[in-house]
């Protein structure tokens, strides 16, 4: 189906462990996000890339690693899971720097 | 520095009133971008509308209409005649393209529509 999807819906894992979001679209927008949803927090920006091979970090880096080696992908790392690292993370595409951004369903993280 | 102010934390209306949800933006730059988002129960983000800052042009589509005012740096969501299927939270965001091109969010209104 096209659109942009990400795996899994949920996930539940431990402190220290290693943990990797995927981020799929189909549209092959040059654009990508990655952000998080906290209570009190509303939605912050991880890290974002403006084509493939070309990654910056956004408003919340720490402990987070990204990387695109294709237009269509966007995983997401947690290297060593924190549980404040615990929230909803959704990730984002858009044809342009301040198009309109469309968003995934989102990936449900608790890290116990 | 950008930054989004939804004063209203939760509405609630009763089906068929009309509703406005509240956005002040804050930005130095004189280029950008503002949106509206949905998230209903379900949890995804919706997009509902993208405006610039030279369109001050009031958007209408269908019980949606948006009212953009430079002057007092407001962009306002009315929705008229209110369904039940409008209950969401609903996000209010600005883009500058500074840096990151990251949409600055407002910590958003939940609007609950009772039947």
């Amino acid at each position: 189906d096209a659109g942009i999807t990400q795996s899994p819906r949920y996930k539940i894992t431990e402190t220290g462990r290693q943990v990797t979001l995927m981020c799929h679209q189909t549209w092959s927008h040059s654009y990508m996000f990655w952000y998080r949803q906290d209570l009190g927090h509303g939605l912050r920006l991880i890290y974002y890339s403006a084509a493939a091979d070309i990654t910056d970090k956004g408003e919340v880096p720490d402990g987070y690693v990204v990387s695109r080696s294709k237009t269509e992908n966007f995983p997401l790392t947690l290297e060593s899971a924190t549980r404040s690292q615990t929230s909803v993370y959704f990730c984002a595409s858009s044809v342009l720097g301040l198009g309109e951004q469309f968003f995934g369903p989102g990936t449900r993280l608790t890290v116990l | 520095a950008q930054k989004v102010t939804q004063a209203q934390t939760e509405i609630s209306v009763v089906e068929k009133e009309d509703v406005t949800l509240d956005c002040v933006y804050e930005t130095r730059d004189t280029t950008y971008y503002l949106f509206w988002y949905k998230q209903p129960p379900s949890g995804e983000l919706v997009f509902l509308i993208r405006r610039n800052s030279f369109d001050e042009q009031n958007e209408i589509s269908g019980r949606y209409s948006w009212n953009f005012q430079k002057s007092t740096s407001s962009f306002n969501f009315t929705i008229t005649a209110s369904q039940v299927v409008d209950s969401a939270v609903y996000f209010c965001a600005l883009n500058s393209g500074a840096g990151s091109y990251q949409l600055t969010f407002g910590k958003g209104t939940k609007l609950s529509v009772i039947p």
